[in-house]
């Protein structure tokens, strides 16, 4: 069974410019998550989606940043006019089951980004 | 206030030595979920472990074992140490049936060191 994969594993980028981000969620999995991680800190939530629909953003989730998932399989975070406290790592996690919070999620290996 | 503490931010053990890692959560749910993840140096989250509120029976598999106790809002982790294996950061998460969106609150992780 293929895990959760992330695409770039890295991305070096320089203050001003947009970037792209591509999550591959463990197939038939109805939930995909983003998180942001920082140096020395634990994962911290930013969006949520249940098939396509985005159903909570984080308020960490500011205008210059996009999430879609628009045939509820894969998702990409767009981060418009980068800024140097954007330099993270960016998880993505995805899981199934009856009732949300009950799931277990499984995270892909991130993609960190440094904005220069 | 931090939902989840991790008051260890680093333990250096020996192998095969016991090293519990403590995690103390705060929520106003009576339903909720707890969990462990472990973040080996290439950056990607594995489950370890969950338990619900309402099972707060302590169980040992392999070299892992973990105490949940409700009176004391704790759950912590026991490892038998393996140096190639379990060099990691370790974190706790909760996850509460109140909130929207499934999101995980991370602790800020502790980072196990094992020597040979």
């Amino acid at each position: 069974d293929t895990g959760v994969s992330q695409d770039p594993r890295h991305k070096i980028t320089k203050r001003g410019q947009n970037v792209t981000f591509r999550c591959d969620p463990i197939s038939e999995h109805n939930r995909l998550y983003w998180y942001r991680q920082t140096l020395g800190q634990g994962p911290e939530f930013l969006t949520y989606f249940q098939n396509e629909a985005q159903l909570e953003k984080s308020r960490l989730l500011s205008d210059r940043f996009s999430a879609e998932r628009p045939k509820g399989s894969f998702s990409t975070l767009e981060i418009q006019r980068t800024e140097q406290g954007d330099s993270a790592m960016y998880l993505c996690a995805s899981s199934f089951g009856s009732e949300p919070f009950t799931d277990t999620q499984y995270f892909g290996p991130g993609t960190r980004l440094t904005v220069l | 206030a931090q939902k989840v503490t991790q008051a260890q931010t680093e333990i250096s053990v020996v192998e095969k030595e016991d090293v519990t890692l403590d995690c103390v959560y705060e929520t106003r749910d009576t339903t909720y979920y707890l969990f462990w993840y472990k973040q080996p140096p290439s950056g990607e989250l594995v489950f370890l472990i969950r338990r619900n509120s309402f099972d707060e029976q302590n169980e040992i598999s392999g070299r892992y074992s973990w105490n949940f106790q409700k009176s004391t809002s704790s759950f912590n982790f026991t490892i038998t140490a393996s140096p190639v294996v379990d060099s990691a950061v370790y974190f706790c998460a909760l996850s509460e049936a109140s909130l929207a969106g499934n999101m995980l609150t991370f602790g800020g992780g502790t980072r196990l060191m094992v020597k040979p």
